[in-house]
């Protein structure tokens, strides 16, 4: 039983950039979440995939973020023109499509550095 | 905003049990208590949910006051691996809700 596994664990780039991760479910679920962690807080919700359609986007996620779900199976997310202030955990997340109750799966992480 | 409140740290020793609170007192009636867990250098873990009733599983039991406004998460027995970040979400059951994670309670399991 694979979980979600993220690539790669750790990236470093240097300020203005591009960088893209890649993120791989569990396999018969359908849905699949980015999230970003800085230290010491709690992680913030990017935006949500239902198959291949992106169903929500926060705020936080700025015209340099793009993400993808060209097939309703991987993802990746794409930082154009990185920032320091883009330094973070990255975490992917899945989930099957319930009515109710869903429970999320991490992976855990692509910790990213921005010099 | 935050919906929950949890204090920002607490210690337990190996082998007792490890109660942790959260006070959720804007609760709403289609809103249901999760709790998840981090530990370091890991993706968030969930742990269990519940609605009304207290709830019991492998991992822990929640227990949820009779209003609703506050819930405790108990770890019956704590080990080192215990030692994590632990989150109260409260989250509407209805599909599509994303989890709002608040700043969590950081357990620290001591021997």
């Amino acid at each position: 039983d694979t979980g979600v596994s993220q690539d790669p664990r750790h990236k470093i780039t240097k300020r203005g950039q591009n960088v893209t991760f890649r993120c791989d479910p569990i396999s018969e679920h359908n849905r699949l979440y980015w999230y970003r962690q800085t230290l010491g807080q709690g992680p913030e919700f990017l935006t949500y995939f239902q198959n291949e359609a992106q169903l929500e986007k926060s705020r936080l996620l700025s015209d340099r973020f793009s993400a993808e779900r060209p097939k309703g199976s991987f993802s990746t997310l794409e930082i154009q023109r990185t920032e320091q202030g883009d330094s973070a955990m990255y975490l992917c997340a899945s989930s099957l499509d319930r009515l109710e109750n869903e429970k999320l799966f991490f992976g855990s992480g692509t910790q990213l550095s921005v010099l | 905003d935050a919906k929950t409140t949890q204090p920002p740290s607490m210690d337990c020793a190996e082998g007792r049990a490890a109660n942790l609170p959260c006070n959720h007192s804007t609760i709403s009636g289609n809103e249901y208590v999760y709790w998840y867990r981090q530990i370091h250098s890991q993706g968030p873990q969930y742990i269990i949910h519940g609605l009304k009733n207290n709830e019991t599983n492998e991992m822990a039991s929640l227990i949820i006051t009779e209003d609703r406004k506050s819930s405790t998460l108990i770890l019956p027995h704590a080990t080192l691996r215990d030692t994590a970040v632990y989150y109260c979400i409260v989250r509407d059951g209805r599909a599509g809700n994303m989890l709002t994670f608040g700043g969590g309670t950081r357990l620290m399991v001591k021997p």
